[in-house]
């Protein structure tokens, strides 16, 4: 069965922490992983990885791949409070058609 | 551009009851999709869609039926809407394949009493 984990469940840090948000994946035919982050309403994209051990970049968000190991991380450096939301991530199911998403991680920067 | 659009964004349904929930994007997308998602857990894939005319069933599609006449257009029915099917539901599009981004629209918060 395709399953996707995410860990931790949720997580509270101080504005100015740097977090990493770890998800693992047992995906039939892996494609590629992605990340989504979701405030109050719909999930908003962050990064899609293919490649195993290239870095993906945006601002003070960075993520990574590691294929053989089955697992990503999302960094989120010198966090604000308004990264506070929750991180989806998801991977392809065995048809390609769709995404197996994650549980999320919940998180909360604090002033 | 307006994206993914959902209607209702809220609805407050009888068991028994149906209702549709209406999805349509302007992104001429093949691939379009809906979710559902309970509290505290990941989206769950319940029915996609690959272009007009073409359906498929997700990991959860028990009481929902869909269809797609148009590009643009991509309805969830719910039939005998039991109290399990509680949840907010996603709508979302893609260009191609789930190897790229999908779109999601701003959901529906359904509830069944």
């Amino acid at each position: 069965e395709d399953k996707v984990v995410q860990s931790p469940l949720s997580l509270v840090v101080h504005e100015g922490d740097t977090v990493t948000l770890n998800c693992s994946y047992e995906v039939t035919n892996f494609r590629s992983l992605l990340w989504y982050k979701q405030e109050k309403k719909a999930p908003t994209f962050l990064f899609m990885l293919t490649s195993s051990g290239i870095e993906k970049k945006s601002g003070r968000l960075s993520s990574i791949l590691d294929k053989k190991e089955l697992f990503s991380i999302l960094n989120i450096t010198a966090t604000q409070t308004g990264d506070s939301a929750v991180y989806l991530c998801a991977a392809t199911l065995n048809s390609g058609y769709a995404l197996n998403f994650g549980k999320g991680t919940s998180l909360l920067v604090t002033p | 551009n307006a994206g993914v659009t959902q209607t209702p964004k809220f609805r407050i349904l009888k068991i028994g009851q149906s209702m549709t929930l209406q999805c349509a994007q302007d992104m001429n997308h093949n691939y379009m999709y809906w979710y559902r998602q309970d509290p505290g857990m990941g989206l769950k894939l319940i029915y996609y869609s690959v272009g007009a005319g073409i359906t498929d069933k997700g990991e959860v599609p028990n009481g929902y039926n869909v269809s797609r006449s148009t590009t643009e257009d991509f309805p969830l029915r719910l039939e005998l809407a039991a109290p399990s099917q509680t949840s907010v539901y996603f709508c979302a599009s893609s260009y191609d394949r789930a190897s790229y981004e999908q779109y999601f629209g701003p959901g529906t918060r359904l509830t069944v009493t």
